[in-house]
């Protein structure tokens, strides 16, 4: 079946505009996980959402990171303000059900490049 | 505070030998801890977990709560097995996400 897909792949930008990376989850999952992957690091949890609603945005880095998943399925991640330090790849994740035993299956990310 | 040490970035044995590459973690409880690939070219998947005491691909990886450790072991390394290896942790009370080490890129020669 098909996995989790993220659109669009690359994505290079200006500094200071505004940019939107979508996420398709994996049809049935509820939980939803928004990553961000530096060069040379481990994948940095964001936000995640049970069903519509944001359970835990902790990891947001500042206010001009914000994400929404309205009808519980398809995700967007938005950034304002773009800067240079943005640049990473961002990463989706979904599982069946929100929990630490549930498997979180991957999206192939998408890279953005804040020039 | 949660975290994941991997102190190898790069680990690299010849085809046959064994490889252990090793993860270290500090958590206020008892976590769950996981063993993620990532292929050349493909996304990063779920190889194995403490939970399900599995052998994936040859590899385990065993709990040791006294060491804080979930080395990952493998008694003879292929040339398929190079990839980017990530330890991650998150807790077993659910509703948690995953803490990822740096990553240990893992080159077999043949």
């Amino acid at each position: 079946g098909a996995g989790v897909s993220q659109t669009p792949s690359n994505k290079v930008t200006e500094k200071g505009k505004y940019v939107e990376l979508r996420c398709d989850p994996i049809s049935g999952h509820t939980a939803l996980y928004w990553y961000r992957q530096s060069l040379g690091q481990g994948p940095e949890f964001l936000i995640y959402f049970q069903g519509t609603g944001a359970a835990d945005d902790s990891g947001l880095p500042n206010d001009r990171f914000f994400a929404v998943r309205p009808e519980g399925s398809v995700s967007t991640l938005k950034i304002q303000r773009t800067e240079r330090g943005d640049s990473a790849v961002y990463l989706c994740a979904s599982s069946l059900i929100a929990g630490s035993t549930d498997t979180q299956y991957f999206g192939p990310g998408t890279r953005l490049t804040v020039l | 505070a949660q975290r994941v040490t991997q102190p190898e970035k790069l680990l690299s044995v010849f085809k046959g030998a064994p490889v252990e590459l090793k993860c270290n973690y500090s958590y206020s409880g008892s976590p769950e801890l996981f063993w993620y690939v990532q292929y050349s070219r493909q996304r990063l998947q779920l190889l194995l977990r403490h939970i399900s005491r599995e052998s994936i691909k040859g590899f385990t990886a065993d709990l040791n709560k006294g060491e804080t450790s979930f080395h990952l072991k493998k008694p003879f390394a292929q040339e398929e097995d190079s990839a980017m290896y990530y330890c991650a942790l998150s807790g077993n009370s659910g509703n948690t996400p995953l803490v990822f080490g740096k990553g240990t890129r893992l080159s077999v020669i043949a």
